[in-house]
C-alpha cells in the first residue's frame, strides 16, 4: 500500500518570504501522479500543483513550484513571495496510474501554513 | 457554472437516526468519490464510483454506503448514526480519460458536510 508522510504538522513565514512544506511518499509503482492541495479555511479542496512521476521536470504554477525527487521518493512544495491568502492546510497526495480507473488519493496528514503579516 | 454541490453544509443529529450525505456535480465526470477528514484533518477514501451503477469500497472501512443510480449524483447514507462518525465527509469528481479531452487525474472537491452526531 502506498504512504505519503508529512512531517510538519505547522510552519510559519512572513509575508513575501518563500516558504517550503515536505513530503515523502513510499510505493512500488513506477508511474504515478502527485498532488498538493490547499485547504482554507472555508474547507473546500482546491489543487495547488501535479506532477506526473514520468516527468523529470518539476512542475511550476505562478508562485508555486515542486522539487520532485523520484529516486529519494520526495516531492516538496515551494511557495514563492508568500501572501496572506496562502495561509491553510496543505495535503500532499499521491494517486498510481491506473489507465483510467477510478482509484483514489492517498493523503497525509497535511501542514498547517501559517503567514505572519 | 460547472461545479460540485453538497448539500448539507452542517448536520447535526442524535444517536439512530438515518441521514443522507447529498453530493451532486454538473461537470459530466464518470468517476466520483467520498473522502472522511477525521478530526486531526486526515483524509481517507471511503467510497468511489467508476460510473454509473459501480459503486466500490475505499481503503477506510465505513459502515456507510453510496449508491449512483444517475452519473450526477452520489448520495451516502448512514442508516444509524453514530458518534464514531462525527467527521467532515468530502465528495470529489473526476474524469475519464479520453473523454471530451478532459484532465482524468484531477479529483474537484466539494465544500464538504459537516457531520456531528451526539
Amino acid at each position: 500500500a502506498q504512504t505519503v508522510t508529512q512531517s510538519q504538522p505547522e510552519m510559519s513565514v512572513q509575508e513575501a518570504e518563500t516558504v517550503t512544506l515536505s513530503c515523502t511518499y513510499d510505493t512500488s509503482e513506477s508511474d504515478y501522479y502527485l498532488f498538493w492541495y490547499k485547504q482554507p479555511p472555508s474547507r473546500q479542496m482546491i489543487l495547488v500543483i501535479r506532477q506526473e512521476a514520468y516527468k523529470q521536470q518539476n512542475a511550476t504554477e505562478n508562485r508555486f513550484s515542486v522539487n520532485f525527487q523520484k529516486a529519494a521518493k520526495s516531492f516538496s512544495l515551494k511557495i514563492s513571495d508568500s501572501q496572506l491568502g496562502d495561509a491553510a492546510m496543505y495535503f500532499c497526495a499521491y494517486r498510481r496510474y491506473s489507465g483510467g480507473g477510478a482509484d483514489g488519493l492517498t493523503f497525509g496528514k497535511g501542514t498547517h501554513l501559517i503567514i505572519q503579516p | 457554472e460547472a461545479d460540485i454541490y453538497q448539500t448539507p453544509r452542517y448536520l447535526v443529529i442524535g444517536t439512530g437516526k438515518k441521514i443522507t450525505l447529498e453530493c451532486s456535480q454538473t461537470m459530466g465526470h464518470d468517476k466520483m468519490y467520498w473522502y472522511q477528514q477525521d478530526p486531526g484533518m486526515e483524509l481517507h477514501l471511503i467510497h468511489y464510483s467508476y460510473g454509473v451503477n459501480s459503486t466500490e469500497k475505499g481503503d477506510l472501512s465505513s459502515e456507510s454506503t453510496v449508491s449512483r443510480i444517475r452519473t450526477e449524483h452520489f448520495p451516502l447514507t448512514l442508516e444509524s448514526a453514530r458518534p464514531s462518525h462525527t467527521s467532515q465527509y468530502l465528495c470529489a469528481s473526476s474524469a475519464l480519460l479520453g473523454a471530451g479531452g478532459l484532465s482524468y487525474n484531477e479529483q474537484f472537491f466539494g465544500p464538504g458536510t459537516r457531520l456531528t452526531v451526539l
